[in-house]
């Protein structure tokens, strides 16, 4: 079945320095990657959606110069996040719209960001 | 208020029984999703309705679009279905909203 690929699983980083977490589709085009943020017990919160070749949309309330997504290939999506702070210490998940699927999407299996 | 209601919040019960999870949403949709997050918070998507019911191994999903309300049934439920079941709804375009999820515990 259809793959997402999320790197890394978790990740530990200082304050103030920047970290990349990718998403690539194994075995399918994804031409809209969405990603989202999960805080605990919380549900999670769309972020930004990506499409391939175009800026991301942004949902309102989150700093697109704090988060850069660059969805460049149809099997490739990274978001980062610059300049982290404690506060941005959250489960980010990554889903891509795949029409070949009975599903509709495919998630990553998430990264678990810890700032410090 | 949430769009996506999702009852109970937890549920406990033991290895066999019948487990019913709840959805109810306030709004038109084009589709409606039943998701399972693991505790590493892996997400697993079961399926995908906009009428009727579906039916996958011990898995049964159902959608009255009338009244707004989905319901997830596992039947002869196993320690190994414990995880966070989410309900999410695609309004229009291609967008999600999630439920809060139920946390289910099956007890040996």
């Amino acid at each position: 079945g259809a793959v997402v690929s999320q790197h890394p699983s978790w990740v530990i980083c200082k304050s103030g320095t920047s970290v990349k977490i990718e998403c690539r589709s194994l075995d399918f085009q994804a031409t809209t990657m969405f990603w989202y943020r999960q805080f605990p017990k919380q549900s999670l919160m769309l972020m930004a959606t990506s499409n391939e070749g175009s800026k991301a949309t942004y949902e309102q309330g989150v700093e697109k110069d704090k988060f850069l997504i660059n969805h460049a290939s149809l099997t490739l999506s990274t978001l980062t996040v610059t300049s982290a702070h404690p506060e941005d210490s959250s489960f980010y998940i990554c889903s891509a719209r795949d029409s070949g699927t009975a599903y509709g999407y495919t998630f990553g299996s998430g990264t678990r960001l810890t700032v410090v | 208020k949430n769009e996506v209601e999702q009852s109970p919040q937890n549920l406990t019960a033991q290895e066999g029984e019948f487990i019913t999870i709840n959805c109810s949403y306030s709004v038109g949709i084009s589709a409606l999703h039943w998701l399972q997050q693991h505790p590493g918070g892996g997400i697993v998507s079961l399926f995908m309705l906009s009428s009727g019911k579906k039916k996958h191994g011990r898995l049964i999903a159902t959608i009255n679009i009338q009244e707004k309300h989905s319901s997830l049934h596992i039947t002869a439920s196993h320690p190994r279905d414990s995880a966070v079941y989410i309900c999410a709804v695609k309004v229009g375009n291609e967008k999600l909203t999630f439920g809060t999820g139920t946390r289910l515990t099956i007890i040996p």
